[in-house]
């Protein structure tokens, strides 16, 4: 049982838009910001959003995320077939001092 | 270009201990904490620890707590886990990270390297 609850699965057609929720509490994404990472099948990680709502560099405006409360959202527009993927959001927890991460929501892009 | 290669993993028996290395390039590795998370077969990422750039901050999920020592050597550009009293739940991917603007913000992160135990 992850600290930060995630939908398992989610899907959408190529061009749709698609959100992910992260929802936590308030020793997390209440009092932290929100990382979302997206993992391509048999990849690493890679770094999606910061900060709630900030693209590295290389990252498509596309993929945008926003935070309320004490949860956090993921949207991605114009989907596409490559955009199949798991994602991940991640917060520190206060409480536990440490880093939790969601469960994971997979993507599939039918 | 910013690269992180971790090795030392394997397949070590229940109650072995195992060392991680990381080997950083591409970056003033000591201005960046890093971090080590791992994803068991077919499940989800787990944060394991973090350590600052001048090793004053440490920090350890509770669930390797005692058991997992994080270090750092800025001279080699190198991180390292030393991973004791191992268990069948460690067995994992163990990726190695770059911190970036918070804590739980990693990026770029390694190819990762496999930890098995089992007997």
């Amino acid at each position: 049982q992850s600290v930060l609850t995630q939908p398992p699965s989610a899907s959408g057609t190529p061009g749709q838009r698609v959100t992910i929720s992260c929802s936590g509490s308030s020793s997390n994404i209440g009092s932290n910001t929100v990382n979302w990472y997206q993992q391509l099948p048999g990849t690493a990680p890679k770094l999606l959003i910061y900060s709630n709502n900030q693209r590295p560099s290389g990252v498509p405006d596309r993929f945008s995320g926003s935070k309320s409360g004490t949860s956090a959202s993921l949207a991605i527009s114009g989907l596409q077939s490559d955009d199949e993927a798991d994602y991940y959001c991640a917060a520190w927890d206060d409480s536990l001092n440490g880093v939790v991460f969601g469960g994971g929501t997979k993507l599939t892009v039918l | 270009e910013v690269q992180l290669v971790e090795s030392g993993g394997g397949l070590v028996k229940p109650g072995g201990s195992l060392r991680l290395s990381c080997a950083a390039s591409g970056f003033t590795f000591s201005s960046y904490g890093m971090n080590w998370v791992r994803q068991a077969p077919g499940k989800g990422l787990e944060w394991v620890s973090s350590i600052t750039g001048s090793s004053s901050y440490r920090y350890y999920a509770d669930s390797v707590k005692g058991r997992f020592t994080i270090s750092r050597d800025n001279a080699k550009n190198s991180l390292y886990l030393q991973m004791n009293s191992l268990r069948a739940e460690d067995t994992a991917v163990y990726y190695c990270a770059r911190g970036c603007s918070s804590i739980s913000c990693y990026s770029p992160w390694g190819q990762g390297i496999l930890v098995i135990v089992s007997s």
